[in-house]
C-alpha cells in the first residue's frame, strides 16, 4: 500500500460527459501529480501541484483541468469526453521540501473507460 | 526535449533465466534515473534508482547502472522468478521531487 488513494477505481461514461477524479497523496507529501496510461501513448504526464500551486505542466489536453485544494487532496476534471480520453489515470505523490528522495508513490489508478 | 526509450517487449523467460531489459535515455543536463515496476492491477513502484554517473542501483536481486557516456540504464537480474512478472519502466528525473519522463515499459513474463 502506497498510501496514496484514488477514487473511483473503475468509472464507464458517454462521450460529451464531465467526470471528476480524486486523489488523497501520502500524509506529509506535498506534491501531487497526475499521469495518463493508455496502450498508445503510455505513461504521461499531465500536471504537478505542490502545496495548491500549480508546478510542471505536461501533455494536458484544454478540455482537462486540475486543482488542488488546502488539504492537500487533489482532483482531475476531464470534460467534454472522447473516446480517445478512455484510459488509467494514475496520480502519485511526493515530498518536495524536506528530505526530498525524488521517488513518487503511485495510487492504484482510476479506470475510465468512455463510451 | 527529454526522452526515455524500453527495448519493446513483451519479454518472456523461463523462471531461473537472466533478464536485461534495456533503456536508453536522451536528456539536456543530468538527471536521476529510475526502473519503476508495475504488477498486474496495482499502481507503479519504484524498483531502485540512481543518482550520478556511474552509480548501480539494487533492490529485490535486481540492479542497474548508470552510464552517461552510452546514455543507458539497463536493468538485470541474474536468476528471475515468476513472481517477477510484471511491467517494468525506465524513468528520469531532473529534480528531486519533480516530475518522471517514462519510457514506454517493458513486459515481462517469466513461466515456471
Amino acid at each position: 500500500d502506497s498510501g496514496v488513494t484514488q477514487t473511483p477505481k473503475h468509472l464507464i461514461t458517454a462521450t460529451g460527459q464531465r467526470v471528476t477524479l480524486r486523489c488523497s497523496p501520502r500524509s506529509g507529501d506535498l506534491s501531487v501529480y497526475w499521469y495518463q496510461q493508455s496502450l498508445d501513448q503510455g505513461l504521461q504526464f499531465l500536471i504537478q501541484y505542490y502545496n495548491g500551486e500549480e508546478r510542471a505542466k505536461g501533455n494536458i489536453l484544454e478540455r482537462f483541468s486540475a486543482q488542488q485544494f488546502p488539504d492537500l487532496h487533489s482532483e482531475l476534471n476531464l470534460s467534454s469526453l472522447e473516446l480517445g480520453d478512455s484510459a488509467l489515470y494514475f496520480c502519485a505523490s511526493s515530498v518536495v521540501a524536506g528530505q526530498p528522495t525524488g521517488e513518487l508513490f503511485f495510487g492504484e489508478g482510476s479506470r475510465l473507460t468512455v463510451l | 526535449g527529454d526522452s526515455v526509450t524500453q527495448m519493446e517487449g513483451p519479454v518472456t523467460l523461463s523462471e531461473e533465466a537472466f533478464l536485461t531489459i534495456n533503456c536508453t535515455y536522451t536528456a539536456t543536463g543530468y538527471p536521476s534515473l529510475f526502473w519503476y515496476v508495475q504488477y498486474p492491477g496495482e499502481g507503479l513502484q519504484l524498483l531502485l534508482k540512481a543518482t550520478k554517473a556511474d552509480d548501480k542501483g539494487s533492490n529485490k536481486g535486481f540492479e542497474a547502472t548508470y552510464r552517461k557516456e552510452t546514455t543507458s540504464f539497463h536493468l538485470e537480474k541474474g536468476s528471475v522468478q515468476v513472481s517477477d512478472s510484471a511491467v517494468y519502466f525506465c524513468a528520469l528525473s531532473y529534480n528531486q521531487g519533480g516530475k518522471l519522463i517514462f519510457g514506454q515499459g517493458t513486459e515481462l513474463s517469466v513461466k515456471p
